[in-house]
């Protein structure tokens, strides 16, 4: 029982490069989310998606970039990465109205 | 103003102390409350949901005023193994989720 994992667990890329971060769940759920967590803020949410092909802005979207082309699988990319976007992101899923959203165990993004 | 706003700690207790956490929110539409639990460096895991009714899980108890925007959280009988940062959480439409920035608590022996 996989759950939901995100790869990679660590990264470190430099200022102006493209940055993938991959989120893949095992349950069929049909909502997803990204957030980002940073000290002095907790958990931001950055996109969310309700279904395959149906994704929206949270509080915090410049400079991402989503997609959901299948169900279990919501990859969050940083088109030109800044020193800002240094952080600890969630990615999460739950099924509609549902109570309880399931967390992966974060990817640690570095950008120098 | 934060939508979710926590007082941030840390609170150092002794084990078997009892702690309060609160929790003022200012959306009046958010439509669920939660408290999250998070280990150091870990994800954040759904502690117990908050009714107005209140509700209580072993030694939590969780209470809701809608007329005041307050959310608690009791913790009594501390364990070590309570140490963590606990997260006050509003669910909006759409099950979007708005956390407060989290409470650190420290339970000493």
């Amino acid at each position: 029982d996989a759950g939901i994992t995100q790869s990679p667990r660590y990264k470190i890329t430099e200022t102006g490069r493209q940055v993938t971060l991959m989120c893949h769940q095992t349950w069929s759920h049909s909502y997803m989310f990204w957030y980002r967590q940073d000290l002095g803020h907790g958990l931001r949410l950055i996109y969310y998606s309700a279904a395959a092909d149906i994704t929206d802005k949270g509080e915090v979207p410049d400079g991402y970039v989503v997609s959901r082309s299948k169900t279990e699988n919501f990859p969050l990319t940083l088109e030109s990465a800044t020193r800002s976007q240094t952080s600890v992101y969630f990615c999460a899923s739950s099924v509609p109205r549902g109570n309880e959203q399931f967390f992966g165990p974060g990817t640690r993004l570095t950008v120098l | 103003r934060k939508e979710v706003e926590q007082d941030p700690g840390p609170f150092n207790v002794p084990e078997g102390a009892t702690v309060a956490f609160n929790c003022t929110y200012s959306n009046s539409a958010s439509q669920s409350f939660f408290w999250y639990r998070q280990d150091c460096r870990k994800e954040p895991k759904l502690l117990m949901s908050v009714y107005s009714s209140g509700n209580e899980d072993g030694r939590f108890t969780a209470q809701l005023n809608r007329a005041s925007q307050y959310i608690s959280l009791l913790i009594r009988d501390s364990k070590l193994s309570d140490s963590a940062t606990y997260l006050c959480v509003a669910m909006e439409y759409g099950n979007k989720l708005v956390f407060g920035a989290g409470t650190i608590l420290r339970v000493k022996s």
